[in-house]
């Protein structure tokens, strides 16, 4: 059975500081994975998806790398803004169409804090 | 633009009352899922659909029910067998044949009363 871990479960950073969100799951074997954003009450956000051929995405101030041998994940936040405050999850898909492979796997996230 | 709507945003459920979450996209998406969230405990699977008129059992499908007559929509009535509604209800679309990833929307909040 697929396990994800998202540590630290809560992260608190002044602004402007650069910050890891780290991800781990313990079937290597995925298809793919993605982060997602989520704002107090409000529903998910993707971020970054990184299919299993791949070892890092970037967007904007936003980098995600993937290893999965070791069944890790990494999503880099640079020059971090109050804005950037919310909840981070990271989900696994296993590969395949059929069985438990239809759905996504998540961590329970890291709420991020960025102070002014 | 393209998306999922989830309404209402807040819904309140009397003792032995069903009540049903409305989940419509227009993105084109073949697959359709619910997931519920609950504080510390992450999201589940309850349902998901591939096609139309056809769908299966996530992880903690009792209690619920849905049906997928158009391909726009997912609607998921919770119905007075689920003990414990009282949760964050998000919906989420896909397409199956290319490799993108998941689009979820903005959540449905239901509480027993």
């Amino acid at each position: 059975k697929q396990e994800v871990t998202q540590i630290p479960a809560a992260l608190s950073v002044p602004e402007g500081e650069n910050l890891v969100l780290n991800c781990s799951f313990t079937d290597s074997a995925i298809y793919n994975l993605q982060w997602f954003r989520q704002d107090p009450g409000k529903g998910l956000t993707s971020l970054l998806l990184i299919q299993s051929s791949q070892r890092e995405q970037t967007s904007g101030r936003l980098n995600a790398s993937l290893d999965k041998s070791s069944g890790r994940s990494t999503l880099y936040i640079a020059a971090s803004q109050p804005g950037d405050s919310a909840t981070y999850l990271c989900a696994v898909r296993l590969p395949g169409s059929g069985g438990s492979n239809y759905k996504l796997t998540f961590g329970k996230g890291t709420l991020l804090t960025v102070n002014p | 633009d393209g998306g999922i709507t989830q309404s209402p945003k807040y819904l309140f459920r009397k003792e032995g009352q069903n009540v049903t979450l409305s989940c419509e996209q227009n993105l084109n998406h073949d697959a359709m899922y619910w997931y519920r969230q609950d504080p510390g405990q992450g999201l589940r699977l309850i349902y998901y659909s591939q096609i139309v008129n056809d769908f299966q059992k996530g992880d903690i499908a009792e209690g619920y029910s849905v049906s997928r007559e158009k391909k726009e929509s997912f609607p998921l009535t919770v119905t007075s067998a689920q003990k414990n509604p009282t949760a964050f209800y998000l919906c989420a679309s896909r397409l199956t044949y290319l490799n993108y990833g998941y689009t979820f929307g903005s959540g449905t909040r239901l509480t027993v009363v």
